[in-house]
């Protein structure tokens, strides 16, 4: 079974602070995803990594940056977190990029900030 | 761009009885996949069932099925004999995109009433 883990499952911040979020995935899949998850508006895409230390921008991703230093890990970090990136995060990992394969995924963090 | 939409934000069924979520989506690919994903309050999202566009025969996993039908791009979730444990939010997902990630609608809150 694929195993996709999340730094924290509840999270809460100050206005200003930088935020890490941490994904970690045991099966050696090559594509890891962050989604927000926020009610009435689905999952959106904030960034997405295909291979180490690649990275693509998603629909939102404005406010945030990514991290993947190993295959294993993928990081969300709000560089100076705001009140309307109160939301939830979901990452997600999948095995290949060219195939539709499915998408698994994390507990998500639920992030406040105050 | 590539669309989707679920135009039940709520929906209730008692006990085994048969439920249907609706989906539909807009793209003006050929060859693509549908999911939906189901997330139980506080829990981890997990995948119900997939179809694969090129295949003309609907997807069935246990009391889960669906009705794919490509030509009016819907792809309906059918619930029979349904549980407590079905109650959750459904998301119906999109993958045809050359970044590899899913498109989502905005979700259905099932609940189950005993």
């Amino acid at each position: 079974d694929v195993k996709v883990t999340q730094s924290s499952r509840y999270l809460v911040k100050r206005t200003g602070e930088k935020v890490f979020l941490e994904c970690v995935q045991d099966m050696d899949h090559e594509n890891m995803f962050w989604y927000r998850q926020d009610p009435g508006l689905g999952l959106r895409l904030i960034y997405f990594s295909y291979d180490v230390k690649m990275k693509e921008k998603g629909d939102i991703p404005e406010g945030y940056s990514v991290s993947r230093e190993k295959k294993e890990r993928f990081s969300l970090i709000l560089e100076s977190a705001s009140t309307n990136q109160t939301s939830m995060y979901l990452c997600a990992t999948k095995r290949l990029l060219v195939d539709q394969e499915t998408q698994y995924f994390g507990p998500g963090t639920r992030l406040l900030v105050l | 761009a590539q669309t989707v939409t679920q135009s039940q934000p709520e929906m209730s069924v008692q006990e085994a009885e048969t439920v249907t979520l609706s989906c539909t989506y807009d793209t003006s690919e050929s060859d693509y996949y549908l999911f939906w994903y189901k997330q139980p309050p506080s829990r981890q999202m997990i995948l119900v069932i997939r179809q694969e566009a090129y295949k003309q025969q609907n997807a069935t996993e246990n009391r889960f099925s669906v009705n794919f039908q490509k030509a009016a791009k819907s792809f309906s979730l059918k619930i029979s004999d349904s549980q407590l444990g079905d109650a959750a939010m459904y998301f119906c997902a999109y993958d045809g995109g050359s970044q590899g990630n899913l498109i989502f609608g905005k979700g259905t809150k099932l609940s189950v009433k005993p």
